[in-house]
């Protein structure tokens, strides 16, 4: 599982109520990625970390931020959950040192807005 | 716009047979290829990568060919067992950040394991 972690790994809230999902990495990998997973659409990439406080969007990066105040703790927040959040969400690091792009994945967090 | 596919959503295979699990790419300018497979409740597990320099490349039990003419990638699993029951997915990087600004994903083939 490559040192990461994932908090909480199954959530419940309202929708209008603000989400705060937290991944954490025990290796000091520079990268680190936010997907979703839905059905019929695979994985996508919602915000990216390339350093602390160094951070940039993905694809599907509308409603969320990110935050990455130190190396191993990577934030993603839902300012205003809706229902189009409902998804399950993944963490990924890169590593493999220069050159390499290999992802590795964490646990997933479930999380359903009511 | 551009994006990665698969040609099957579902493949049912016997067990011991090989597996061989399609997947097509539209960007031309990618150039790393990675396959994952993901069990039930848990996060995409790496398998094998591939560069855009390399046509073939072989693990344990499971081997990656990439065809750049055809823009078309595939894994192969050899003597499939009943764990390799999964979805399995393939990722594509074509971004300029170096694999910085993160993969696309295909949708995924759920491979099925008859016994």
């Amino acid at each position: 599982d490559a040192g990461i972690t994932q908090s909480p790994r199954h959530k419940v809230t309202e929708t209008g109520t603000p989400v705060t999902l937290r991944c954490h990495q025990t290796e000091n990998h520079r990268y680190m990625y936010w997907y979703r997973q839905d059905p019929g659409h695979g994985l996508r990439l919602i915000h990216y970390s390339y350093g602390v406080k160094d951070t940039d969007k993905g694809e599907v990066s509308d409603g969320y931020s990110v935050s990455r105040s130190k190396t191993e703790d990577f934030l993603l927040t839902l300012e205003s959950a809706t229902s189009s959040q409902t998804s399950v969400y993944f963490c990924a690091i890169r590593a493999g040192g220069a050159g390499s792009e290999t992802q590795y994945f964490g646990p997933g967090t479930r999380l359903l807005v009511l | 716009g551009e994006s990665v596919g698969l040609h099957l959503p579902t493949l049912s295979v016997q067990e011991g047979d090989n597996s061989i699990i399609n997947c097509a790419y539209s960007n031309s300018a990618s150039d790393y290829f990675i396959w994952y497979k993901q069990e039930s409740g848990k996060g995409p597990q790496f398998i094998i990568d591939i560069r855009s320099n390399m046509d073939k490349r072989q693990g344990q039990r499971v081997t990656v060919l990439l065809n750049k003419t055809v823009k078309h990638l595939s894994l192969q699993i050899a003597a499939t067992q009943p764990g390799d029951s999964a979805v399995y997915f393939c990722a594509e990087n074509f971004g300029s950040g170096g694999g910085a600004d993160g993969l696309t994903f295909g949708k995924g083939t759920h491979l099925i394991i008859q016994p």
